[in-house]
């Protein structure tokens, strides 16, 4: 069955920091693979996504993420978190078999100054 | 380009009653999908729209129902509520169906159940 996993429900990080979302997934061909950012009182926005190609994908916000297929990690980074970006993020991956879109739990960050 | 709107943002209802929420998506996409977030479940997929016609289905009960009209704008409708239907309902919209397809979202309707 397809599944996204996000292993941490929070994290974390100084205002200036590097940051590293975690996310897996389970799914029988190449996915088609989301990340999502939430923040309070408000809908989802799209942050990037992959479908095929560079498995390096450059998003929103200065956010890109690494489709490692023998990992079956789609892992979301910023080089230098700012404290706008404290938020929720969710991973999702497109699905077939009629659910659309199928979200991990999602993690939320914390930036400290 | 407008985003996607839906309304209301909140309501207020008591066990038994039903609720309509409506959601209008961004001009020119035809594909409408509707989500129920909840602390203890997150994102629930709800139904797909697109052409009038529900496209895919998650596995609520009957008691969920939606359409969508020939403008693409969808409804969403739960009849008979139940306290666990307390919930943030959101709404996303995307040019076509199909599972590719990134998804815009609306601010949602925050539903609460006395």
């Amino acid at each position: 069955a397809q599944s996204v996993t996000q292993p941490d429900i929070h994290i974390t990080v100084s205002e200036g920091a590097s940051l590293e979302l975690r996310c897996n997934y389970s799914y029988g061909a190449t996915p088609y693979l989301f990340w999502y950012v939430q923040s309070p009182g408000q809908g989802l926005q799209l942050l990037l996504k992959y479908f095929s190609g560079d498995t390096l994908v450059q998003g929103i916000k200065g956010f890109e993420a690494e489709f490692k297929r023998s990992q079956s990690s789609f892992n979301l980074r910023k080089p230098s978190v700012h404290w706008s970006d404290a938020a929720e993020y969710f991973c999702a991956v497109g699905a077939t078999g009629g659910f659309k879109t199928i979200f991990g739990a999602g993690t939320r960050l914390f930036v400290k100054a | 380009k407008a985003g996607v709107t839906q309304t209301p943002r909140y309501l207020i209802k008591t066990r038994g009653q039903q609720v309509t929420l409506s959601c209008s998506p961004i001009s020119g996409h035809r594909s409408v999908s509707w989500y129920q977030q909840t602390p203890g479940q997150g994102l629930q997929f709800l139904f797909e729209y697109f052409s009038e016609t529900q496209r895919n289905k998650g596995n609520f009960p009957g008691r969920f129902s939606g359409r969508q009209f020939s403008n693409s704008r969808s409804e969403m409708n739960v009849s008979t509520l139940e306290l666990g239907d307390s919930a943030l309902y959101l709404c996303a919209s995307s040019l076509d169906q199909g599972a590719g397809q990134p998804q815009h979202f609306g601010d949602g309707t925050r539903l609460s159940i006395l």
